[in-house]
Order: C-alpha cells, then structure tokens, then sequence
C-alpha cells in the first residue's frame, strides 16, 4: 500500500522564520500527482500546491513547493502569523486513488 | 460563487447507517469529480471514495469496501455518502472536496459531523 510520510510531525518557527515542510513517498511518483493543503481549527482543508509545485488560485507566493520522485518539499518563505496551521501532501495514485500524509504542525515559537 | 453545502450534523446508534449530502452550486455539476474526507478529533485526513457525477461511476478505499455507497441525483446538484454498520470508530467529521483533473481538491464543504454512540 502507497504511504506518505511527513516530516517533522511537529514545527516551532517564529514569524518571519522559513519553514520547510518534507513529504516522502513509499515509491516514486509522478509530480504531477503531489498536492499540499492547509487546515486551520475548525476549518476545511483549503489547497496551497498542486501538481509539487504549483500555487492554486490566491495563495500567496511565499508558498512555494517543490520535489521529484519520493521526495517532496513544501516551504514558507517567511512566516505570516495567519500560517500557524496543519498541513497535509497528498498523492494521486491507483490504489488508493488518494492518499493523504499523517499532516504536520507547524506551531508558534 | 462556487460551493458545496452540506447536511447537518447526526448522532447514530452502532450497527445504523448515515447519509449524508452534498449540495453544488455555482458551478456545473456534473463537470468536476467528488470525493469523501473523513476527518476524526484530532486525527489526519482519510479519504473514503471518488465519483464521476457525470457516469455515476465511483471508486472506493479498500478500508472502506462494502461499507460505503456514493451516488448522486443530478437534478439537484447532490451527491450523497452513505456509510452503513456504524462503530463508534466512525466518529469523524464527513467532508465532500471537488476534485481537479490536475488533480488536487480545490473546493470543500463545510464538514459534517458524525457521532456513532450508544
């Protein structure tokens, strides 16, 4: 079964630090098939990347992702308050069609 | 502007099932895919199941075969999740996505929440 791992599980940063987010596949994977979400308490995941590397609509270029093969990186380049959040890589594949990484914290220092 | 509305909140017995909807608007239906999040407190994201508005054709988590059921009525722009032989496990906040052929799930609802409890 296809996994995701993500790393760290948890993140202290302060704002205005960069922060780098990892996600490593079970196996290779096409980049077009890797997304990053964020979720907020309370709130829907909202899409930030899609395709590794690309920015959805809206979402502020400090966003930025990148990665081949197994691994995979999402990075803020400096943190807004409003960034404090989960966040989730997900793969699109065969079997699962979806999977979702186990999400890291990125907290408050 | 584009959303998807769900049905509110259920509180269910073990051994019942639910079903819950998903109401589109602002968009064609039938032009993009839904697929099923289940979240629990304090837990990651699960993904259950995908379906074609369009062909009604669906694909479902190996976790969660025979349990679940996807369809929709187009006439309304809904589609529906319909999860059966409840355990208290299941206890999760339910969501629709949008899926992209991009693909990545642009668009969320706004969560239901399950509680199976006796």
């Amino acid at each position: 079964e296809f996994v995701l791992t993500q790393s760290p599980r948890t993140l202290s940063l302060s704002p205005g630090e960069r922060a780098t987010l990892s996600c490593r596949a079970s196996q290779s994977i096409s980049s077009t098939f890797i997304a990053w979400y964020q979720q907020k308490p309370g709130q829907a995941p909202r899409v930030l990347i899609y395709g590794a590397s690309n920015r959805a609509t809206g979402i502020p270029n400090r966003f930025s992702g990148s990665g081949s093969g197994t691994n995979f990186t999402l990075t803020i380049s400096r943190l807004e308050p409003e960034d404090f959040a989960v966040y989730y890589c997900q793969q699109f594949g065969s079997s699962p069609l979806y999977t979702f990484g186990q999400g890291t914290k990125l907290e408050i220092k | 502007q584009e959303q998807l509305v769900q049905s509110g909140a259920e509180v269910k017995k073990p051994g019942a099932s639910v079903k819950v909807s998903c109401r589109a608007s602002g968009y064609t239906f039938t032009s993009y895919d839904i697929n099923w999040v289940r979240q629990a407190t304090g837990q990651g994201l699960e993904w259950m199941g995908w379906m074609n508005p369009n062909s009604g054709d669906t694909d479902y988590a190996q976790k969660f075969q025979g349990r679940v059921t996807l369809t929709r009525n187009t006439s309304i722009s809904t589609a529906y999740m319909e999860l059966s032989s409840l355990i208290s496990e299941d206890t999760a906040v339910y969501y629709c996505a949008r899926g992209r052929w991009e693909p990545n799930f642009d668009l969320w609802g706004q969560g239901t929440l399950v509680t199976v409890s006796s």
